[in-house]
C-alpha cells in the first residue's frame, strides 16, 4: 500500500506569509495526487488535482508541484479565509489514502 | 451542477448493520466511479471504498474489508453502502464523492453521521 507523509502536521503563519506544505509518497505516483482544504463543519474542497491544476475559482494564490515521491502544495500569500486543514491524497491505485492533514492556524 | 446527498446513517450498536445511500444529480452518473470516504470526529480523512461506473468493480479499505459493501444503481443515480458487523471504531461521518480517475474527488457530498455505540 502507498503510504503519504504530510508535512507539517501543524502551522502557524500570518496573513501575507507564504506557506508550503509537503506531502510524500512511499512510492512514485506518477502525477496522481490531488489536494483538499477542509474548513470546521465542511466536507473537503478540492483545489488541486493531478499534482498541478489549480481548479475552477479557487485562487490564483494556491499552486501545487512535484511528481514521483514528493509534492508541495504552495499558498503564496496567505488570506484569513485560507485557514483550514490540508489534505494530500493519491489515486494512483487502490487502496487510495490520505494525507495526514496540515492544520494551518493564525499566529 | 453536481449534487451529492448522503443519508440513511443513525445510531446502531455494536455488531449491528446500517445501510448508506448517496443520491446524485448534475452529472452522467455512470459514467463516474464513485467513493465513500470517512472521517472520525476531529480526525483525518480514510477511503473506505469506490465502485466502478458499471457498478462491476468494488474496491475496499482493509478496515472494511469483509464487512462493508458498495453497491450502485445507474437508473437510480444512486450508491450504496451495506454496512454489516459493525464496531466502535466505524463511528464517523460518511461521504459519498465524484471520482475524476487518478486525478481527484472532485465533488462532495454533507455527510451522514455513524455512530456505533451500546
Amino acid at each position: 500500500d502507498i503510504r503519504l507523509t504530510q508535512s507539517p502536521s501543524f502551522l502557524s503563519a500570518s496573513v501575507g506569509d507564504r506557506v508550503t506544505i509537503t506531502c510524500r509518497a512511499s512510492q512514485g505516483i506518477s502525477s496522481h495526487l490531488a489536494w483538499y482544504q477542509q474548513k470546521p463543519g465542511k466536507p473537503p474542497k478540492l483545489l488541486i488535482s493531478s499534482a498541478s491544476t489549480l481548479q475552477s475559482g479557487v485562487p490564483s494564490r494556491f499552486s501545487g508541484s512535484g511528481s514521483g515521491t514528493e509534492f508541495t502544495l504552495t499558498i503564496s500569500s496567505l488570506q484569513p479565509e485560507d485557514f483550514a486543514t490540508y489534505y494530500c491524497q493519491h489515486l494512483h491505485s487502490y487502496p487510495l489514502t490520505f494525507g495526514g492533514g496540515t492544520k494551518v492556524e493564525i499566529k | 451542477e453536481v449534487h451529492l446527498v448522503e443519508s440513511g446513517g443513525g445510531l446502531v450498536e455494536p455488531g449491528g448493520s446500517l445501510r448508506l445511500s448517496c443520491a446524485a444529480s448534475g452529472f452522467t452518473f455512470s459514467g463516474h466511479t464513485m467513493n465513500w470516504v470517512r472521517q472520525a470526529q476531529g480526525k483525518g480523512l480514510e477511503w473506505v471504498s469506490s465502485i466502478g461506473g458499471s457498478g462491476i468493480h468494488t474496491f475496499y479499505a482493509d478496515s472494511v474489508k469483509g464487512r462493508f459493501t458498495m453497491s450502485r444503481d445507474n437508473a437510480e443515480n444512486s450508491v450504496y453502502l451495506q454496512m454489516n458487523s459493525l464496531r466502535a471504531e466505524d463511528t464517523a461521518l460518511y461521504y459519498c464523492t465524484r471520482d475524476i480517475a487518478y486525478s481527484s474527488f472532485d465533488n462532495w457530498g454533507q455527510g451522514t453521521l455513524v455512530t456505533v455505540s451500546s
